[in-house]
């Protein structure tokens, strides 16, 4: 069965202490991993898609790294306005779910002054 | 502006009582789909659309429907709500690439239901 694991569930930073969330998975075959960003009361919002091994985005303080087994999104210098909760989903290569999307159960990051 | 717009925002029912959210967007994306938000599970898809008149179940499809009839429109239906639906409801949208969700779903701002 695919799986999506987020840890850790919550983390607190201060400004600028950086720090690494991490998204694994187990699923046959990777089609996609994407992150996003929620805040309190809205929808998530895009941040990056990863296709395959080694790769890396970048996008202000964040950075977004891929293995074969898991993803990490780094938070470097954090602001007190990167503090939201943050999603992993995966896109898988199986038959019968070419439409699906599998999200973790995401990681809320509190950035203090 | 790009958006997708859900009505209504806020719901509180009666178990039973049939009802629709629905989900528009006018970015003329292929790829629509549901989401339910509970805490500690994270979102999980219950229908998802690839075009017009088609449709496929995700991981919890059980007790709702879903119909595209419209390329920019997609409701969800709860024929029978029971209170274990209670949640905050995405609906989401994106171009196809490769068959399926493309790079960039923009997602709705939610719809918060009470089932009593």
């Amino acid at each position: 069965e695919d799986q999506v694991t987020q840890s850790p569930e919550a983390l607190r930073l201060q400004e600028g202490e950086s720090s690494s969330l991490n998204c694994s998975y187990t699923v046959s075959g990777l089609r996609g991993l994407f992150w996003y960003r929620q805040d309190p009361g809205k929808g998530p919002e895009f941040l990056f898609t990863l296709y395959s091994a080694g790769e890396e985005k970048e996008k202000e303080r964040l950075k977004a790294t891929l293995t074969k087994k898991e993803s990490f999104l780094h938070i470097t210098a954090p602001k007190p306005e990167d503090s939201a909760t943050y999603l992993c989903a995966v896109r898988t290569m199986t038959t019968d779910s070419w439409g699906k999307l599998q999200f973790g159960a995401g990681t809320q990051v509190v950035v203090t002054p | 502006e790009a958006q997708v717009t859900q009505n209504p925002r806020y719901l509180i029912t009666v178990t039973g009582k049939k009802l629709t959210v629905t989900c528009s967007q006018n970015m003329n994306h292929e790829y629509m789909s549901w989401y339910r938000q509970d805490p500690g599970l994270g979102l999980r898809q219950i229908y998802y659309s690839m075009n017009v008149e088609v449709t496929d179940k995700g991981d919890v499809p059980e007790g709702y429907k879903v119909s595209r009839k419209e390329k920019r429109n997609f409701p969800l239906i709860l024929e029978s709500p029971s209170p274990n639906q209670t949640s905050l409801y995405f609906c989401a949208s994106s171009f196809l690439s490769g068959g399926g969700p493309g790079e960039t779903q923009y997602f709705g701002p939610g719809t918060r239901l009470l089932v009593l």
